[in-house]
Formats: structure tokens, C-alpha cells, sequence
């Protein structure tokens, strides 16, 4: 069964402080893993997408990583301000025949204090 | 362009009740998804459709049917609410470029 686990669950950090978020993953067959940002009553919002081929990316304070060997990515996000406040959610999609199945993670809800 | 749209924004039904969760796309895409997004949950597909005139089951789809009306319109039916299915309910759409989902605002709904 495809999974997708996140860690913290939550996290708490100081505005202007880093902060990495984890995504592990079993999904087979690989297609593409996206970070989706979801703020407290909105649906989620794309951040960044990545391949098979790809390691890094970035999106502004937004850096993904993926180690496709071990099945892990991670979010960092740089100098965090209050509106990154939300939930980051992994999702991992399989290619099967035409369709990309999702498979999305838990979510790690972010709080940013001043 | 709106994106994705979803009504109603809320609703509370009592159990036993019916309702049609309406939802629109104004941006020619071919796949379209339910959703429900519990807490402490990841979001859990209820059904989809690959284009039009199909629909497939997803991981949760008992209780609920689905109708893809035309390219735009996707509508998600409870024939017979249940305190169960209590959730925020979200509706995607699919672009080209890798799967990339496109979220509505979702519909908090509440079955007393």
C-alpha cells in the first residue's frame, strides 16, 4: 500500500528562524512528489514539484529536497515569517496507465510566533 | 478566472438528510477529485474523474456518489447523511504539468 508519513506532526518556531520539515515515503511506481501549503480554512496551494531526476528546488524562502534512493524529501523554509503559518502537506504520485494517483501525507502544521 | 468553486461554503444536515455538494472548474481541465480532509487526517480521495463522462472509486467512497456533468462540473452527492461523514470536503482539478492539483475552498459540513 502506497504511504506517505511526515514528521513533526507540529512545530513551533520564532519569526525569522529556519525550520526543515520531513516527508518519507513508499509509492510505487515514482512519478513526481509536490509540497502543498494549506492555510487554516483554505484548500491547499501548490509550493513545488519534483521529478525523479531532480534533488533540489526552490521557491522563494520554499527549498525541497529529495533523496529518491531512501524515499525522503524535505521542506526548508528560511527566515519564517508569520504567514507561513499553515499546513505542509507531501503528496507522492503514482503513475498508473494515464492517471496520476496521489497519495497525500498528514500534513505538519506549522506555527510562526513573533 | 476563478480557479476551482465550490458551494455551499457550509452546511449542517441532520442524519438521514441528502445534499448535493456542487463544484466547478473554469480552467479546461480534464481530471477532477473529491476530497474529505479529516483531523489528524490527510486528505482521502472519495472519487474522481479522468475526463469527462467517467468516474472511478477512490480510497473512501462508500456513501457517497458522484455525477461529472460536462467538463466544468463535478458534484458530490450524499444520498443518506450520516454522523460519519461530518468533514471539510474539497474538490481539485488537474493541470498538464505533473500533476499539479488545483484546491477549492472546500465545504465544511456537519451531520447532526
Amino acid at each position: 500500500k502506497n504511504q506517505v508519513e511526515q514528521s513533526p506532526q507540529s512545530l513551533i518556531i520564532l519569526e525569522g528562524k529556519n525550520c526543515t520539515l520531513q516527508c518519507n515515503y513508499t509509492v510505487s511506481p515514482f512519478s513526481n512528489l509536490r509540497w502543498y501549503k494549506q492555510d487554516t480554512g483554505r484548500g491547499p496551494v501548490s509550493l513545488t514539484i519534483m521529478t525523479f531526476s531532480e534533488n533540489t528546488k526552490s521557491n522563494g524562502r520554499y527549498t525541497a529536497t529529495l533523496d529518491a534512493d531512501t524515499k525522503q524529501s524535505s521542506l526548508h523554509i528560511t527566515a519564517s515569517q508569520l504567514s507561513d503559518s499553515a499546513s505542509y502537506i507531501c503528496v507522492v504520485s503514482a503513475r498508473s496507465g494515464g492517471s496520476y494517483i496521489p497519495t497525500f501525507g498528514r500534513g505538519t502544521s506549522l506555527i510562526v510566533h513573533p | 478566472n476563478a480557479g476551482v468553486t465550490q458551494t455551499p461554503k457550509f452546511q449542517v444536515l441532520k442524519t438521514g438528510q441528502s445534499m448535493t455538494l456542487q463544484c466547478a472548474q473554469d480552467m479546461n481541465h480534464n481530471s477532477m477529485y473529491w476530497y474529505r480532509q479529516d483531523p489528524g487526517m490527510g486528505l482521502r480521495l472519495i472519487y474522481y474523474s479522468a475526463s469527462e463522462g467517467t468516474t472511478d472509486k477512490g480510497e473512501v467512497p462508500n456513501g457517497y456518489n458522484v455525477s461529472r456533468l460536462n467538463k466544468r462540473e463535478f458534484s458530490l452527492r450524499l444520498e443518506s447523511a450520516a454522523p460519519s461523514q461530518t468533514s471539510v470536503y474539497f474538490c481539485a482539478s488537474r493541470g498538464d504539468s505533473y500533476n499539479e492539483q488545483f484546491f477549492g475552498p472546500g465545504t465544511r459540513l456537519t451531520v447532526l
